[in-house]
């Protein structure tokens, strides 16, 4: 089974922190993503990477940032948080090289910045 | 910006009954997935359909791929509360996955 792991559940910082949220997985698959889920919004795209060292923006990509040293390793960043950036941030990746089909998440980080 | 509307919103039924949930678009999708979260956790792959006008079983529950590729179906029979969470229709664009607002469906024994 493929597993993606977040390093943390629940995240509590406070505005003006920087914030690293960090994602692992473990089936050597090329392509990962990163989407924040709020109530009414759905899952909406802040970064992807299709390969090592590689990252594209999504659709909300402002106020974060992304990186990619490592096949199975995909950090998120908060530069500065601000309190809309509390959220439910999920990790994702998926096996077809270049192609987001099929993903596989990891369990969430909830993170409140207050 | 792409759109990828569910219908309906909430679903709240009994142990046993049939529901459908719905999956719209003015878009054309290379493949359609379906996905089921439960509370304080990630979505689960549930099936994907690429075919337009396919159809695919997992147990009891049917998902169906429009004839044009723009919309899907996920039917459930006899639903079980072990059924509850929400439901999430991806479209594959040709860099990203479009997901829809969701579905949250509550079974009651």
């Amino acid at each position: 089974d493929v597993k993606v792991t977040q390093s943390s559940r629940y995240l509590v910082k406070r505005t003006g922190e920087k914030v690293f949220l960090e994602c692992v997985q473990d089936m050597d698959h090329e392509n990962m993503f990163w989407y924040r889920q709020d109530p009414g919004l759905g899952l909406r795209l802040i970064y992807f990477s299709y390969d090592v060292k590689m990252k594209e923006k999504g659709d909300i990509p402002e106020g974060y940032s992304v990186s990619r040293e490592k096949k199975e390793r995909f950090s998120l960043i908060l530069e500065s948080a601000s309190t809309n950036q509390t959220s439910m941030y999920l990790c994702a990746s998926s096996w077809v090289p270049g192609q987001p089909y099929e993903q596989y998440f990891g369990p969430g980080t909830r993170l409140t910045v207050t | 910006t792409q759109l990828l509307e569910q219908s309906p919103q909430f679903l709240s039924i009994q142990e046993g009954e049939n529901l459908t949930v719905y999956c719209n678009s003015s878009s054309v999708f290379s493949s359609l997935q379906w996905y089921r979260q439960e509370p304080g956790e990630g979505p689960v792959l549930l099936v994907t359909v690429v075919t337009g006008g396919e159809v695919k079983k997992l147990k009891r529950l049917t998902f169906q791929f429009g004839d044009a590729r723009k919309d899907s179906s996920l039917h459930i029979t006899a639903a079980q509360p072990g059924d509850t969470g929400l439901y999430l229709c991806a479209g594959e664009y040709p860099d990203k996955l479009i997901f829809g607002t969701g579905t949250r469906l509550q079974v009651f024994p």
